[in-house]
Order: structure tokens, then sequence, then C-alpha cells
């Protein structure tokens, strides 16, 4: 199956600062890779995801890059607020059939932003 | 809005016990996915569902079993609780052919295997 590894497992970073989390997978034929954000207490939450036949995808202070021959994908978070903290997960998902809706996940990305 | 439900926040549980975790989403959602999520491990998928009564493995089904009677329930069974089961359990829904793959989660149960 895929296997997604995630790096760093913890970021710290002032307020107004950006941060980057990075994510490799393993399996050439994923095709879909989300970014969700769980909050404490939460279930986790789609945030930004990005399609295979796409390199980057941005949304207001959140953006996605992807390099499929390198087999990693990335998310930024530009101009960091005390709201950005949370547990940030990324996931790939192998193409075909049942798999279309099957996500591996990252093991997590615990961002702090400091006031 | 999408809701996915889950019938308990927290449960304590007894070694040997047979454990019943339901989910309900109310977006006719024809996907529905089972998964617990440790420290250091990310999410892990236990079963999925995409249709009434059809299931699939996940990654780590050991242990447990599903239940898909109707549309909006996916039951997680856990037959004989062990120590090695206490984590969080996620259950989560999707549609099924359609342009968005989003996965809609619900708040967790901390599940404790005493």
């Amino acid at each position: 199956g895929e296997n997604v590894e995630q790096h760093p497992s913890t970021l710290s970073v002032q307020e107004g600062d950006s941060a980057v989390i990075k994510c490799t997978y393993s399996d050439s034929a994923s095709n879909y890779f989300p970014w969700y954000k769980q909050e404490l207490g939460k279930g986790p939450q789609l945030i930004i995801d990005i399609r295979s036949n796409v390199g980057e995808k941005k949304d207001q202070r959140i953006a996605v890059t992807l390099n499929k021959t390198a087999k990693h994908f990335s998310l930024h978070i530009t101009e960091t607020q005390p709201e950005d903290s949370a547990v940030y997960f990324c996931a790939a998902s192998i193409r075909g059939g049942s798999n279309d809706y099957k996500l591996s996940f990252g093991a997590g990305t615990t961002v702090t932003v400091r006031a | 809005d999408v809701k996915v439900t889950q019938s308990s926040r927290y449960l304590v549980k007894r070694t040997g016990e047979k454990v019943f975790l339901e989910c309900v989403q109310d977006m006719d959602h024809e996907n529905m996915f089972w998964y617990r999520q440790d420290p250091g491990l990310g999410l892990r998928l236990i079963y999925f569902s995409y249709d009434v009564k059809m299931k699939e493995k996940g990654d780590i089904p050991e242990g447990y079993s599903v239940s898909r009677e109707k549309k909006e329930r996916f039951s997680l069974i856990l037959e004989s609780a062990s120590t090695n089961q206490t984590s969080m359990y996620l259950c989560a829904s999707s549609f099924v052919g359609r342009a968005s793959r989003e996965q809609f989660f619900g708040p967790g149960t901390r599940l404790t295997v005493l």
C-alpha cells in the first residue's frame, strides 16, 4: 500500500512568519493529495487538496505544491496567525477503483504559532 | 452543514468486553470509514464501506469488525477489547463519483480499555 512520510513532527513559528510542512509518498500511482487540519477536540477538516495534474494550488494564506518526479508535496502557510495552531495531516490516494476514496495519512505535524 | 456524529466522546471498557462504536452521517454519503488515531502514527484506516452491507478491510482490520445495515450508519465492533485497542477512533464519510473526494470527520471517540 501507499506509505506517506511527514516532516517535521512539531513546528513552532512566530506569528506572522511562514510555516512549511513536507510529505513524501511511495506509490507513483497516487493522484490525489489532501491536507487536513485538526483542532483540539475536533475531527480533521480538509483545508486544501491538489491533484497530480497540477503543480501548485493556492487558497488565501495556504498553498500546496506537488513534485511528482520526486514524489513529494508540501503545505505552505504564510502570515501565520494564532488560529493556525493545530495538527496538520497530509494524505495520498492511489488511483483506481475503491482506492480512489481511501486515504493514507502522514503521522501529523503539530504547529504552534507564538504570539 | 455536513454532520458526522459519533455515539460517545469518551468510553472506558474492560479487557474482553464487546464494544460498539456508532457513527451516523446526515449527508447521504455512500462511503464511510473508521480510523484509529495514535500519536506519531497519524490516522490508520481500519475498515471502509462504500455501500450498505458492503465493506473492505483497511490497513489494520485485525481485532475489529464493522456493520452497515443502513446508509447513514456505520458501526465499529471490537469483539473482545484488548488494552492495545486503547486509542482515538474517528469516523468519516464521503461521496462516491463526485469531483470532490473530501472526507468529513466526526469528533472522535476516545476509548480506554483497562
